[in-house]
């Protein structure tokens, strides 16, 4: 089946600092998810992407679909406490009906005040 | 709207129990799904149903059935539960047209 390899698997950062993480995968996806969970919730979405090469931002979050098709990254910039979390990338082939979502194992995010 | 909405919140079986976590969604969405949660493991798919209807197996379907009882409702049973089905239950749905899942607060399992 499809795998997604997400990186790095943990942050430890200073607020204010700048954050990056990406996935990447041995096959191709028409569609880029990131989601965000906090402790004991579910996750939330952050930012979707439809098309190949496409940036798209939602307030100090940025992530772009990969020319290939085969990687996203997502982008924090200036952060603050209450980013931590876990953030997931999926990547989801819209075959059908089915519209499955395949996920990364997820970064978890420490933001030191 | 109360979006997706799972009960119960917590439970503690013993091995050979039976139960059935409760899914639903207010938002007319024709797809559900049933995820669990394991440590370092990502959301794997168990179950989902594309419409009211139908259901088919995901990656990890072993050891669970599914009832689409209406199209608010998805509804994942345990027939025998085993230590091994410890873990963090999720389920999700998606509107027609739509890519995006939104996700419930999670079934937190614990199997002893």
């Amino acid at each position: 089946g499809q795998q997604l390899n997400q990186s790095p698997q943990s942050m430890f950062i200073q607020e204010g600092e700048d954050v990056s993480m990406n996935c990447t995968s041995s096959s191709i996806f028409n569609t880029w998810l990131w989601y965000k969970q906090d402790p004991g919730e579910g996750p939330v979405l952050l930012i979707a992407l439809y098309k190949a090469g496409e940036l798209t931002s939602n307030g100090r979050l940025t992530a772009q679909f990969g020319i290939t098709r085969k990687d996203s990254f997502l982008n924090i910039s200036a952060s603050i406490p209450s980013d931590v979390g876990i953030y997931f990338c999926a990547g989801q082939n819209s075959g059908g009906s089915n519209y499955k979502l395949t996920f990364g194992k997820g970064t978890l995010l420490t933001v030191n005040p | 709207n109360a979006g997706v909405t799972q009960t119960p919140k917590f439970q503690v079986l013993k091995t050979g129990q039976s139960m059935t976590l409760q899914c639903a969604q207010d938002m007319n969405h024709n797809s559900m799904y049933w995820y669990r949660q394991d440590p370092g493991m990502g959301l794997r798919l168990i179950y989902y149903s594309a419409s009211e209807g139908t259901t088919d197996k995901g990656e990890v379907p072993n050891g669970y059935n599914v009832s689409r009882l209406n199209k608010r409702e998805f509804s994942l049973r345990l027939e025998s539960a085993a230590p091994s089905q410890t873990s963090v239950y999720f389920c999700a749905s998606r509107g027609s047209g739509v890519r995006e899942q939104f996700f419930g607060p999670g079934t937190r399992l614990t199997v002893l």
